[in-house]
């Protein structure tokens, strides 16, 4: 049973331009949220979706958008990028339900914007 | 709005001592609250969880967390160290209506002498 898998798992991209990170969720969840991991610091949630629309999102720009595909992918857009989006990004999969549910994590996208 | 405290972001311990990282929560009703483990250059793994089943947790690799209410605490603990546990850990809680989200604390390094 895969778990929760990213792509890519590195990249480097230039002021300005746009990025798109993709996820696929564990086998069997419905539910995906984004967070992102500045160096030095814990996870902060960007948003989440269920039945591919954005359910909560946090205290991000609109320049960070996302999408979820019927087969419950998703995909993270940072458009206009700025130096201090240079982050790791990770894509986190539930079940929709209980806030007890558990919540895994995949690998994360190292993004370097210089 | 709901959030957690790791008190230590550096914590240091000679392999087979008791490892001991400490994370308070804010939060008017109980809270959902769990502990993950940051391997370098890796995702999140989940060590443990509370969703007020019992106040003592058990975790994966030896790990585990007792629920204080009266403290509002949900300290982590392994009874003996070991070189592998060398990682960076992460207290987080879920804010109660905000279902499958979690809030992070700051994290705290543990570096295991040998």
């Amino acid at each position: 049973d895969a778990g929760v898998t990213q792509s890519p798992t590195h990249l480097i991209k230039t002021r300005g331009q746009q990025v798109t990170l993709r996820c696929s969720p564990k086998s069997g969840h419905d539910t995906v949220s984004w967070y992102q991991q500045a160096l030095g610091q814990g996870p902060q949630f960007i948003f989440q979706y269920y039945e591919e629309e954005e359910r909560q999102r946090g205290n991000f720009p609109d320049r960070f958008s996302g999408h979820q595909f019927p087969n419950y992918s998703s995909e993270l857009n940072v458009n206009a990028l700025l130096l201090g989006d240079s982050a790791l990004y990770l894509c986190a999969s539930s079940l929709k339900g209980g806030p007890g549910n558990t919540i895994y994590f995949g690998e994360g996208s190292w993004l370097t914007v210089v | 709005a709901q959030s957690v405290t790791q008190l230590g972001s550096h914590v240091s311990v000679s392999e087979g001592a008791l490892v001991l990282l400490r994370c308070n929560y804010s939060s008017s009703v109980p809270p959902y609250l769990f502990w993950y483990v940051q391997y370098p250059n890796q995702g999140l793994q989940l060590l443990l969880k509370y969703t007020s089943a019992a106040t003592l947790v058990k975790g994966i690799n030896g790990f585990e967390a007792e629920f204080k209410k009266s403290e509002t605490s949900f300290h982590l603990t392994k009874p003996s160290a070991h070189m592998s546990d060398a990682a960076e850990y992460f207290c987080a809680v879920t804010p109660t209506g905000y279902g499958n989200k979690l809030v992070f604390g700051a994290g705290t390094i543990l570096r295991v002498k040998s």
